[in-house]
């Protein structure tokens, strides 16, 4: 149980477009979900936490227009990186929070802006 | 604001050997969950065990134990029996059982197994 996958795995994408990376709960409703982005060796960085619904709550100094995040239905969060750069080129990861305490995690995602 | 340090970037152990990663962190909250999570060359967060701040018994799952020291805002996780599966990055988390959900990650360690 607690399964959360994401899509794609990897993308690469031309500078200025944008890229959507799905989340979903494979097995439970997700009433929380997060999105974290991690730097090589490094720990991950929250990016916003979004609640079914609602919208997200972005932390502090992360763009809310170049990041948007949807989370329309229990078992699906997505992130757009609208007009990705270079330095947006990064692993994203989501996490899902069911009824326990514990988040769950997706196998993240490596983007790749040209 | 919380936070989370772990003070060891990197740690190894012969295989079949015991190791213990530090983390300690600061909080001026009583109640609260504290995580251990793996992450593999796959880079999968693992969940490998969770505490929870107002009990006092130490967390265990298989080969995988915690000594939880509240009053010295403590949480070491000690794996014992070392296997080669068990090469990853190790991030211990802090959870407020207040309001914001969020984890607060250590900057992580890196576990080495030795054949």
């Amino acid at each position: 149980g607690a399964v959360v996958s994401q899509h794609p795995s990897r993308v690469i994408c031309k500078s200025g477009t944008s890229v959507k990376i799905e989340c979903r709960s494979l097995d439970f409703q997700a009433t929380t979900m997060f999105w974290y982005r991690q730097f090589p060796k490094k720990s991950l960085m929250l990016m916003a936490t979004s609640n079914e619904g609602s919208k997200a709550t972005y932390e502090q100094g992360v763009e809310k227009d170049k990041f948007l995040i949807n989370h329309a239905s229990l078992t699906l969060s997505t992130l757009t990186v609208t007009s990705a750069h270079p330095e947006d080129s990064s692993f994203y990861i989501c996490s899902a929070r069911g009824q326990s305490d514990t988040q769950y995690f997706g196998p993240g995602t490596r983007l790749t802006v040209l | 604001a919380q936070t989370v340090t772990q003070s060891q970037p990197e740690m190894s152990v012969q295989e079949a050997e015991t190791v213990t990663l530090s983390c300690t962190y600061d909080t001026s909250e009583s109640d609260y969950y504290l995580f251990w999570y793996k992450q593999p060359p796959s880079r999968q967060m693992i969940l490998v065990i969770r505490q929870e701040a107002y009990k006092q018994q130490n967390a265990t799952e298989n080969r995988f134990s915690v000594n939880f020291q509240k009053a010295a805002k403590s949480f070491s996780l000690k794996i014992s029996d070392s296997q080669l599966g068990d090469a990853a990055m190790y991030f211990c988390a802090y959870r407020s059982n207040f309001g914001n959900e969020k984890l607060t990650f250590g900057t992580g360690t890196r576990l080495t197994i030795i054949p």
